[in-house]
């Protein structure tokens, strides 16, 4: 079957760097994507990893290990504003778009 | 970057009837819409897959005679909920794929249904 993992919840403090882990086993693999939802909102696009490597956009960072079946977003600089939650998904050998359940992610103050 | 328009973005109904919503890609032609549904607290579903001109692709459970979906144009989509019942309710949110990054979804604003 198909599946994509990552946390629950996170929680981090303001002004700190978190880091969103995703891992992902798909019938194949046409690219990875993020995207942030806020609550009652509806999602928009953060970031698309297709090869291997770093994608740094701003204070978002996004890696992609194919070999691993593995990604992360990285956020710096942590604002109040970057409360929400945080979904991975993988586009399979169909062009599927796979979703994992998103991460909440909290920020203290 | 690429901008989807949902509309209405809140609608409250009585139960039994119809409710229409529009999605619009306003500055790309979508190849590719899709909708979805999303329960409070819960991970976006996907409903179903739609391409200009031909049938929907919906998802297994999701019964294609109450969401009825018409992708008329290269910029339009449309699902119908007929018959509208309390557990409808939900936030139905569409996305559009075709912009000049190809694989990319751009995601509408999304609409809640409330039916009393």
């Amino acid at each position: 079957g198909q599946n994509i993992d990552q946390p629950t919840e996170m929680t981090a403090t303001e002004g700190a760097i978190v880091q969103i882990n995703c891992t992902y086993q798909t019938s194949g693999f046409n690219g990875l994507f993020w995207y942030q939802q806020h609550a009652g909102e509806a999602p928009t696009f953060l970031s698309y990893n297709v090869l291997d490597g770093l994608e740094e956009k701003g204070r978002f960072s996004s890696f992609l290990s194919r070999s691993k079946g593995y990604s992360y977003l990285l956020l710096k600089e942590l604002q109040m504003k970057d409360s929400a939650s945080y979904l991975c998904a993988v586009i399979d050998s169909n062009y599927q778009l796979i979703w994992g359940a998103g991460t909440k992610l909290i920020i203290k103050p | 970057g690429a901008v989807v328009s949902q509309h209405p973005s809140w609608v409250i109904c009585k139960s039994g009837t119809s409710v229409k919503i529009e999605c619009r890609s306003l500055d790309f032609q979508a190849t590719t819409m899709f909708w979805y549904r999303q329960f409070p607290k819960q991970s976006l579903m996907l409903m179903a897959t739609s391409n200009e001109g031909s049938k929907a692709t919906y998802e297994q459970g999701v019964e294609k005679d109450k969401f009825l979906i018409n992708h008329a144009s290269l910029t339009l989509s449309t699902l119908t909920v007929t018959s509208a019942h309390p557990e409808d309710s939900s936030f139905y949110i569409c996305s559009a794929r075709g912009g000049q990054e190809q694989e990319t979804q751009y995601f509408g604003p999304g609409t809640r249904l409330l039916v009393l």
